[in-house]
C-alpha cells in the first residue's frame, strides 16, 4: 500500500468492554510500533516489532494491553476491559528496519484510532 | 528521564508572517531529532532531520536549529501559509538497539488569513 492504514478511523466503546485496534504497514517494513496519543500529551511508546516478534513491550500501561503481528505484516492492538483512561488516539508506525544504527530508518505514521471509552 | 519540552503550546499568527517554535531537552545521548508536521486527524510527517553533531537543517520554508549547549531546538517557519496550520512536534531517536523515539508535547499553529 502507499502508507501506513489503521482501522477503525473512530471506535467508541463501554467501560469494560474489549476492543482491537488494527495496523497496516507499509509493505516490506519490519519494524512496527505502536504509540498512544492523549488529549495534551505528547505520544507514548507502546510495543515495538521486529518481524512477529516484540523485543521492547516496556510502553504497555497495564496487562489489559496487549498486541501481536503475524505474517510480519498486519498487527493488532488489543484492549481487554477498557477504562474512561483509554480514551486516546492510538497511532501505529513502521519502518524498513528497526535499528537505531540505520539513524536515518524514517517512521512512517498512520492516521491513527481514535478510542472514546465511554 | 528523557524530557521533551515544547513552547508555546498554542500559537495563532497571520499568514504570510514567520514563527519559531522552542524545543527544550533533557534526552542523552540521542541519534538525530526530527521535527514532525501532524495535521488534524492525521499521523505526523518528518519535516527535518539532524543528527546531534548539525546545527541547521532546512526544508524549503522550515528551518531547524540545534544548539546543544543549551539543550534546545527550534523550528522556523517563513512565509506562513494556511496549510501550516496543524502541531509541531520534536522527536529525538534514542541511542538505544532500536528505534526508540521521545516526543514533545507539540505546538498548535493556526495560520489565520
Amino acid at each position: 500500500g502507499a502508507g501506513v492504514s489503521q482501522s477503525p478511523s473512530n471506535k467508541v466503546t463501554e467501560k469494560g468492554k474489549d476492543v482491537e485496534l488494527r495496523c497496516d504497514p507499509i509493505s516490506g517494513h519490519t519494524a512496527l510500533y505502536w504509540y498512544r496519543q492523549s488529549l495534551g500529551q505528547g505520544l507514548e511508546f507502546l510495543i515495538y516489532f521486529q518481524g512477529n516478534s516484540a523485543p521492547d513491550k516496556s510502553g504497555l500501561p497495564s496487562d489489559r494491553f496487549s498486541a501481536e503481528r503475524t505474517g510480519g505484516s498486519v498487527s493488532t492492538l488489543t484492549i481487554q476491559r477498557t477504562q474512561q483512561e483509554d480514551s486516546a488516539v492510538y497511532l501505529c508506525a513502521s519502518s524498513l528496519a528497526g535499528s537505531s544504527l540505520a539513524g536515518t530508518n524514517e517512521q512512517f505514521f498512520g492516521p491513527g484510532t481514535r478510542l472514546t471509552v465511554l | 528521564k528523557n524530557q521533551v519540552e515544547q513552547s508555546p503550546q498554542s500559537l495563532i499568527i497571520l499568514e504570510g508572517k514567520n514563527c519559531t517554535l522552542q524545543c527544550n531537552y533533557t534526552v542523552s545521548p540521542f541519534s538525530n531529532l526530527r521535527w514532525y508536521k501532524q495535521d488534524t486527524g492525521r499521523g505526523p510527517v518528518s519535516l527535518t532531520i539532524m543528527t546531534f553533531s548539525e546545527n541547521t537543517k532546512s526544508n524549503g520554508r522550515y528551518t531547524a536549529t540545534l544548539d546543544a549547549d543549551t539543550k534546545q531546538s527550534s523550528l522556523h517557519i517563513t512565509a506562513s501559509q494556511l496549510s501550516d496550520s496543524a502541531s509541531y512536534i520534536c522527536v529525538f531517536l534514542l541511542n538505544t538497539g532500536f528505534q526508540k523515539l521521545v516526543f514533545g508535547t507539540g505546538t498548535r499553529l493556526l495560520v489565520s488569513p
